[in-house]
């Protein structure tokens, strides 16, 4: 079982660039989820997805782009990327069934460096 | 606005001995989850409490939700280096999108 896949696994940015970061899951999960995690800081939401076509903005959602036209893939998109948007960003799904969240499963992750 | 606060931040110690990790809101959760971050690796799962006063055991690890579901314990007896990581705990406040408040995390260090 491949679970959530993220790729790349590591990038270097310029200022002012633009780059996507892929996710797809093989879990059949509705609900998907983009984090960032910053030192010291724990995991900040940017965008989620309760299902095919269906995305919300979450906690810093700035400067960030979503698309989930599978249930299996859910994009994110940064446009003009800024030094500030240099962290770890970690892409989660979970079955979200039967009214209780059992837990999610993570990506391993991508290191982004804005330069 | 739902806060999780864990305690301590950071903990060091010797291989063998035991340690408690806390996790404390003020607010009520339907769920409570426990997991551990490896370097460069996403977090794993290792435990969800649903009940208040719910004891959860994973080998040597006891998983505890509080009686009002508003706070949660996780101790590990004989650490291990194996242990060594970033304790996260997240609790779901019950909203349709699932959704996860998280708290900032335990650094614990094992020293063989």
């Amino acid at each position: 079982n491949a679970g959530v896949t993220q790729t790349p696994k590591f990038r270097i940015l310029k200022i002012g660039q633009s780059m996507t970061l892929q996710c797809t899951q093989d879990m059949n999960h509705n609900y998907m989820y983009w984090y960032r995690q910053d030192p010291g800081m724990g995991l900040k939401l940017i965008y989620y997805s309760v299902g095919a076509g269906i995305t919300d903005k979450g906690e810093v959602p700035n400067g960030y782009n979503v698309s989930r036209s599978t249930t299996e893939d859910f994009p994110l998109r940064l446009e003009l990327a800024a030094p500030s948007q240099t962290s770890v960003y970690f892409c989660a799904s979970s079955s979200g069934t039967g009214g209780t969240n059992y837990g999610y499963t993570f990506g391993s992750g991508t290191r982004l460096t804005v330069v | 606005t739902q806060l999780l606060e864990q305690s301590p931040q950071f903990l060091s110690i010797q291989e063998g001995e035991n340690l408690t990790v806390y996790c404390n809101s003020s607010s009520v959760f339907s769920s409570l989850q426990w997991y551990r971050q490896e370097p460069g690796e996403g977090p794993v799962l290792l435990v969800t409490v649903v009940t208040g006063g719910e004891v959860k055991k994973l080998k040597r690890l006891t998983f505890q939700f509080g009686d009002a579901r508003k706070d949660s314990s996780l101790h590990i007896t004989a650490a291990q280096p194996g242990d060594t990581g970033l304790y996260l705990c997240a609790g779901d406040g019950g909203g349709s999108n699932y959704q996860l408040i998280w708290g900032a995390g335990t650094k614990l260090i094992i020293k063989p």
